[in-house]
């Protein structure tokens, strides 16, 4: 299995802009998971999927930021309109189960809105 | 609480001696602590975990340590590896509370040749 899919590797945006952000989980995951990095406030959990439901989208943090998966190999995270606080590391990780010990990361989207 | 990193702390051993990276946690509730260990441009990777009704865990080269009287955990590895260079940094989780998990700033392992 080639792991969890993540594009694009790296984003540059303008601020304001719309930004799509892709991720393939792995074959017969049946939860998969959106995270952001940064320096100042580390690894963050935004949202999570179990059976391509929205199970927990307690850390996503506003409105502009949306996330959907429309069927069991793909997910999406959209950030409209960007802004450069956005500019971040954008992982995807998918589990067999909900225990946090099986996720698998993805490499990550890195993202820089100017 | 949530740990915010502002600097990322760095911890430089000798290939071959054993490394000690620790984490303070902060929520005394919580009851599950992960370590995960992530290598430049990739994501994280776990390593070894432990539940708050242990003290002491071991992998293989690796042993995890809890505290929860001062709430700190602790990762040895043992006989460093050039390999072993990365960020570590821990996370916690209270299951009772919709699995909220929460990870530490990192450290950064650098080893020295």
């Amino acid at each position: 299995d080639a792991g969890v899919i993540q594009s694009p590797r790296h984003e540059v945006t303008e601020m304001g802009q719309e930004v799509t952000l892709r991720c393939k989980p792995i074959s017969g995951h049946d939860y998969l998971f959106w995270y952001r990095q940064t320096m100042m406030r580390g690894l963050e959990l935004l949202i999570y999927f179990n059976n391509n439901v929205p199970i927990d989208d307690s850390g996503m943090p506003e409105d502009r930021f949306s996330a959907k998966m429309p069927n069991a190999s793909f997910s999406t995270l959209k950030i409209q309109p960007s802004e450069p606080r956005d500019s971040a590391v954008y992982f995807c990780a998918s589990s067999l189960d909900r225990r946090e010990e099986t996720q698998y990361f993805g490499p990550g989207t890195r993202l820089l809105v100017l | 609480g949530e740990s915010v990193g502002l600097h990322l702390p760095t911890l430089s051993v000798q290939e071959g001696d054993n490394s000690i990276i620790n984490c303070a946690y902060s929520n005394s509730a919580s009851d599950y602590f992960i370590w995960y260990k992530q290598e430049s441009g990739k994501g994280p990777q776990f390593i070894i975990d432990i539940r708050s009704n242990m003290d002491k865990r071991q992998g293989q080269r690796v042993t995890v340590l809890l505290n929860k009287t001062v709430k700190h955990l602790s990762l040895q590895i043992a006989a460093t590896q050039p390999g072993d260079s990365a960020v570590y940094f821990c996370a916690e989780i209270r299951h009772s509370s919709a699995s909220k998990i929460i990870f530490g700033s990192g450290t950064r392992l650098s080893i020295r040749p």
